[in-house]
């Protein structure tokens, strides 16, 4: 049991549209950060949160963008949705010395 | 930029036999490095975190070393059950500068273990 829930856990959605992914991390556990994982392929870095700022972004373009909220729970927010974007996606929260717990995921599928 | 490669990708072995999966990567100003296990269509449970200071963490069954000067991480399964069958992840974050803020992973091995 890692304390991180994330919402849905299976979305389907068509080119185009929007969708909006949760997670809830453990209390006191002031980063989050999200991964996308294609099949097959390890998890990749999308971008992180501290104290409800972006503080770190992988090679993910703008459409990708998130919240933290002071609750701890955090948002990713997919717009213009291309059929690559089809994946697992990914919540991790982070202890102080670094070690990162992860979510179930929500696995997106794009028609 | 960071690289992390798995070898092998897919491994079989028969019940109650000790493994070890590979983990190199390309640049050793690393943080840490933590192994994870994901089971099929789940997320990644974290096994073990190794500190860059430290050369091997224990939990159980799982050993992991780290050689941090040549690049290396090993994860050694004792005594394997069919229940270790799953997908075993590296990753590393970055002492410094962007790679500080983010894992970057291999790709797995997926492990098999055979009753």
């Amino acid at each position: 049991e890692t304390g991180v829930t994330q919402s849905p856990t299976h979305l389907i959605k068509t080119r185009g549209q929007q969708v909006t992914l949760r997670c809830s991390s453990q209390s006191g556990h002031n980063t989050v950060s999200w991964y996308q994982q294609a099949l097959g392929q390890g998890p990749q870095f999308i971008f992180q949160y501290y104290r409800e700022e972006e503080n770190g972004r992988g090679n993910f373009p703008p459409r990708f963008s998130g919240l933290q909220f002071p609750n701890y729970s955090s948002e990713l927010n997919v717009n213009a949705l291309e059929l690559d974007d089809s994946a697992l996606y990914l919540c991790a929260s982070s202890r102080p010395t670094g070690e990162l717990f992860f979510g179930e995921g929500s696995r997106l599928t794009v028609l | 930029k960071q690289e992390v490669t798995q070898i092998p990708a897919a491994l079989s072995v028969p019940e109650g036999e000790n493994l070890v999966l590979n983990c190199s990567f390309t640049d050793s100003a690393i943080y840490n490095l933590q192994w994870f296990r994901q089971d099929p269509g789940k997320g990644l449970t974290s096994l073990l975190l190794i500190q860059s200071s430290q050369r091997e963490q224990t939990s159980g069954r799982l050993n992991a070393s780290l050689d941090k000067s040549s690049g290396r991480s090993t994860l050694y399964i004792a005594a394997s059950q069919p229940g270790d069958s799953a997908t075993y992840l590296c990753a590393v974050r970055g002492a410094s500068g962007a790679g500080s803020y983010q894992l970057t992973f291999g790709k797995g091995t997926k492990l098999s273990v055979i009753p």
